[in-house]
């Protein structure tokens, strides 16, 4: 099964852009990476997910190298309230099952 | 809101006892997962099912069991509560053919 390195903690100023990476080197040609957030104690929050292109929707953009060895996650304005727990994850097996790290905790300062 | 619903919220409990928490899924969601997560760790797989069935099987003690029932909606069972199984646990549903998970706000409990 594949997993992942964050790294435990990052900061971010406020209206900047913030870059989280994450390592997958283990990931299968078929896994797709899976960024969720988790503010304080509440149900994680799906974010976006990719397979081998580079994606962007309306919370953020992911970022996955050729080798699909590692990804980024990109908030391009960070606010206040984007701080949180940030997951990266692979499915792993045919079971789906979502095998999670501790993430990333961003916080976005003023 | 994810449309995904967990009940209680909260739950304390003394040990020894047995609690049943509940999750509706979202709307036409046939799989349903759990996960519990304890202070500051991450979250851990319990189990899945989808449309009435087992599917996949994680860290879940035999103490624990659950099931999903022709509504969809589903229940885990905690028996024989230790002060170690304090802690959320988490309720998420995804479509057919859907990777994509979204959680319910969770049920926190404590065992005192």
């Amino acid at each position: 099964d594949a997993k992942t390195t964050q790294p435990p903690s990052m900061d971010c100023a406020e209206g900047r852009a913030a870059n989280l990476p994450c390592n997958h080197s283990t990931i299968s040609g078929n896994e797709y990476v899976y960024w969720y957030r988790q503010i304080h104690s509440q149900g994680p929050q799906y974010i976006i997910h990719g397979l081998k292109n580079n994606e962007t929707n309306e919370m953020a953009s992911l970022i996955i190298t050729e080798d699909r060895k590692s990804s980024t996650l990109i908030l391009p304005h960070a606010t206040l309230r984007d701080t949180a727990v940030y997951y990266c994850i692979v499915l792993a097996g045919n079971n789906r099952k979502l095998i999670w790290g501790l993430g990333t905790s961003l916080a976005v300062n003023p | 809101d994810s449309g995904v619903t967990q009940t209680p919220k909260h739950l304390i409990t003394a040990t020894g006892q047995r609690v049943t928490l509940r999750c509706s899924p979202r709307s036409g969601d046939l799989s349903v997962y759990w996960y519990q997560q304890s202070l500051d760790q991450g979250l851990q797989f319990l189990i899945q099912y989808y449309n009435g069935e087992e599917r996949a099987k994680g860290n879940i003690l035999e103490r624990f069991s659950a099931q999903q029932f022709p509504d969809l909606h589903s229940e885990l069972n905690l028996s024989s509560l230790e002060l170690g199984d304090s802690a959320l646990y988490f309720c998420a549903s995804s479509g057919r053919g859907m990777e994509t998970q979204y959680f319910g706000p969770g049920t926190r409990l404590l065992v005192l």
